[in-house]
């Protein structure tokens, strides 16, 4: 079955610092696409980015970056130079066909000043 | 503006009283969907509708109803809803099932049952 593990629970950080957020996914599908999502404590979701499973190219979007590796079923999100607006919850999330998005437990970040 | 929306915001209620949740798009997509999304466990689908009188189950459908009479609309229903059912809501929204585009996600709906 599908499946998308974010094993970190909590990151905190301090502004201006790197941070790397990790997201591991299995499917068995041969055609899939990957997301990340943001949820501020607005509590609304905001579509970051989407990948899809024939796209391994590394994504760069001002401070934000994106990893995907197919080898190792990963698509890893890297936040630069880090800024308390960029405190939230991440989601990484998985599409099935069918429009079904299979999410990940998120990943809480707490940039402090 | 195209949008999802939702309503209420906020909800809280008790044991057992019928409510409703209104999901309403504006952007003429065929697809929609409820998610549920509690602590540590991401987002869950509840159902999902492919078209207008089609509806399935997602992920975790037990205790609640939904129903698609045109193609706007998407309500979800608690018919004898249950603390357990707390948790904050999301109805989403995209063109078509498939690969197509990504889903288009209402503001949320904070339920609190006591």
């Amino acid at each position: 079955a599908q499946k998308v593990t974010q094993a970190q629970t909590e990151i905190s950080v301090v502004e201006k610092e790197d941070v790397t957020l990790d997201c591991v996914y299995e499917t068995r599908d041969t055609t899939y696409y990957l997301f990340w999502y943001k949820q501020p404590p607005s509590g609304e979701l905001v579509f970051l980015i989407r990948r899809n499973s024939f796209d391994e190219q590394n994504e760069i979007s001002g401070r934000y970056s994106w990893n995907f590796q197919k080898s190792t079923s990963s698509f890893n999100f890297t936040i630069t130079a880090s800024q308390v607006v960029d405190s939230a919850v991440y989601f990484c999330a998985l599409l099935e066909y069918g429009n079904k998005l299979v999410f990940g437990a998120g990943t809480i970040l707490r940039v402090k000043s | 503006e195209a949008q999802v929306t939702q309503n209420p915001r906020y909800l809280i209620t008790v044991t057992g009283k019928k409510l409703t949740v209104t999901c309403s798009q504006n952007m003429n997509h065929e697809y929609m969907s409820w998610y549920r999304q509690d602590p540590g466990l991401g987002l869950r689908q509840i159902y999902y509708s492919m078209n207008v009188e089609v509806t399935d189950k997602g992920d975790v459908p037990e205790g609640y109803k939904v129903s698609r009479k045109e193609k706007r609309n998407f309500p979800l229903i608690l018919e004898s809803p249950s603390p357990n059912q707390t948790s904050l809501y999301f109805c989403a929204s995209t063109p078509q099932g498939g690969y197509n585009s990504p889903l288009h996600f209402g503001n949320g709906t904070r339920l609190t049952v006591t």
